[in-house]
């Protein structure tokens, strides 16, 4: 079967460590992106990648980075610098990126990162 | 910038009834692309139904479907037949460039 995994499901951190988070698409996407979701509220944009070696910031990028040496594959390192990094991260992916708004965004089961 | 308003935070159901989940949209662009999203307690983003602002009919799909009202900004989401499985957040989004804009949810329960 197709879809998006992420993983792990929970994460626990320490202050002053990084983190990569991973996600995973079998479904031959070209865009990928990654978001973070907060209590109470729907979910921003931390950075995303419309093909392979590339990517750009989205709005709340800081201390986050991203690589894109495969196409089915996007890790989220959250670096010491993420100020508040505790929140349900959510991964997804669209066929291709583009001007079109059929673009269709589907999503990860999401990794809950914790801040010990 | 485009926005996204759910003024619902929560609301509330019977089953086998119907119920409609509002959502209303600001941009300046004149093409664009108002999804919906549903959220169980599993945290996964499960998409529902889709929106062009071009297209002539209310999209349905199932027992979704999107009452769009492009001169209002709005494009509520219509459950008909509720079932216990459809108590879950909802999400309204808004194709933005390159990127969905997102609103702040409903919480819909459905009670027996």
């Amino acid at each position: 079967d197709g879809g998006i995994t992420q993983s792990p499901k929970y994460l626990f951190r320490k202050e002053g460590q990084n983190v990569t988070l991973s996600c995973e698409q079998n479904l031959n996407h070209d865009a990928m992106y990654w978001y973070r979701q907060d209590p109470g509220q729907g979910l921003r944009l931390i950075y995303y990648s419309q093909i392979v070696n590339d990517f750009q910031k989205g709005d709340i990028a800081e201390g986050y980075s991203v690589s894109r040496e495969k196409k089915e594959s996007f890790p989220l390192t959250v670096t010491s610098a993420q100020k508040n990094p505790t929140a349900f991260y959510l991964c997804a992916s669209s066929i291709q990126q583009g001007i079109s708004g059929t673009d269709t965004q589907y999503f990860g089961p999401g990794t809950r990162l914790t801040v010990l | 910038a485009q926005k996204i308003t759910q003024t619902q935070p929560g609301m509330f159901v019977q089953e086998k009834e119907a119920v409609t989940l509002d959502c209303t949209y600001d941009t300046s662009d004149p093409s664009y692309g108002l999804f919906w999203y549903k959220q169980p307690s599993s945290g996964e983003m499960i998409f529902l139904i889709y929106q062009g602002s071009y297209d002539q009919q209310n999209a349905t799909e199932g027992r979704y479907s999107l009452n769009f009202q492009k001169a209002r900004k709005s494009a509520n989401l219509v459950i008909s037949a509720s079932q216990l499985g459809d108590s879950a957040m909802y999400f309204c989004a808004m194709r933005g460039f390159q990127k969905l804009v997102f609103g702040t949810g409903t919480r819909l329960l459905v009670s027996p």
